[in-house]
């Protein structure tokens, strides 16, 4: 099975940098997600990480230890529009299956 | 990016009726989706995975008599709520995989709200 953890919210102001931290466990490791989730719409992707390191991705980044069960995604000059909630998910065993975190609800403040 | 359409986007249903969501793909083949549900404020749960031309897997808890899944072709699976009681009421979410490419990314629909009265 997965266990996921994630803080349930965060704020910031725009124009900072925030990390949303995310530790799990997992019988079997296919992969870390990182989607965004706007209120009432569906997720969307933000980063992928299967081994070990940063993933940069433009004002997103995503790390990934293995060894610790762990992943932080960096949002950097954060705008309004980043207001969301952001997920951390595991891959399942066969390609395309995701178990999510509860969510971290990012409020970014003027 | 590829396109994961849902029909209908939000729908109201008595109790005891049943309720039919289609998951589409539009520009790409898909020979295994996903369906998943979320509760306000909750995340994203797995009910099961959809595989066309094969019956579909069910997470464990998902009662399989209740949310009967069809994949009946390369494009389209339909999820139903039979006998749909309030408790059923929730956001309903569909995504698929490009089943040309061997990668990681899925998309998903745009999500169906579903409201039992």
């Amino acid at each position: 099975g997965q266990n996921i953890d994630q803080p349930t919210e965060m704020t910031a102001t725009e124009g900072a940098i925030v990390q949303i931290n995310c530790t799990y466990q997992t019988s079997g490791f296919n992969g870390l997600f990182w989607y965004q989730q706007h209120a009432g719409e569906a997720p969307t992707f933000l980063s992928y990480n299967v081994l070990d390191g940063l993933e940069e991705k433009g004002r997103f980044s995503s790390f990934l230890s293995r060894s610790k069960g762990y992943s932080y995604l960096l949002l950097k000059e954060l705008q309004m529009k980043d207001s969301a909630s952001y997920l951390c998910s595991l891959g399942g065993s066969t390609l395309g299956r995701l178990y999510f975190g509860r969510g971290t609800q990012l409020t970014v403040w003027p | 990016g590829a396109v994961v359409s849902q029909h209908p986007s939000r729908v109201i249903c008595k109790s005891g009726t049943s309720v039919k969501i289609e998951c589409r793909s539009l520009d790409f083949q898909a020979t295994t989706m996903f369906w998943y549900r979320q509760f306000p404020k909750k995340s994203l749960m797995l009910m099961a995975t959809s595989n066309e031309g094969s019956k579909a897997t069910y997470e464990q808890g998902v009662e399989k008599d209740k949310f009967l899944i069809n994949h009946a072709s390369l494009t389209l699976s339909t999820l139903t709520v039979t006998s749909a009681h309030p408790e059923d009421s929730s956001f309903y979410i569909c995504s698929a995989r490009d089943t040309g490419l061997v990668d990681y990314e899925q998309y998903f629909g745009p999500g169906t709200r579903l409201t039992v009265t």
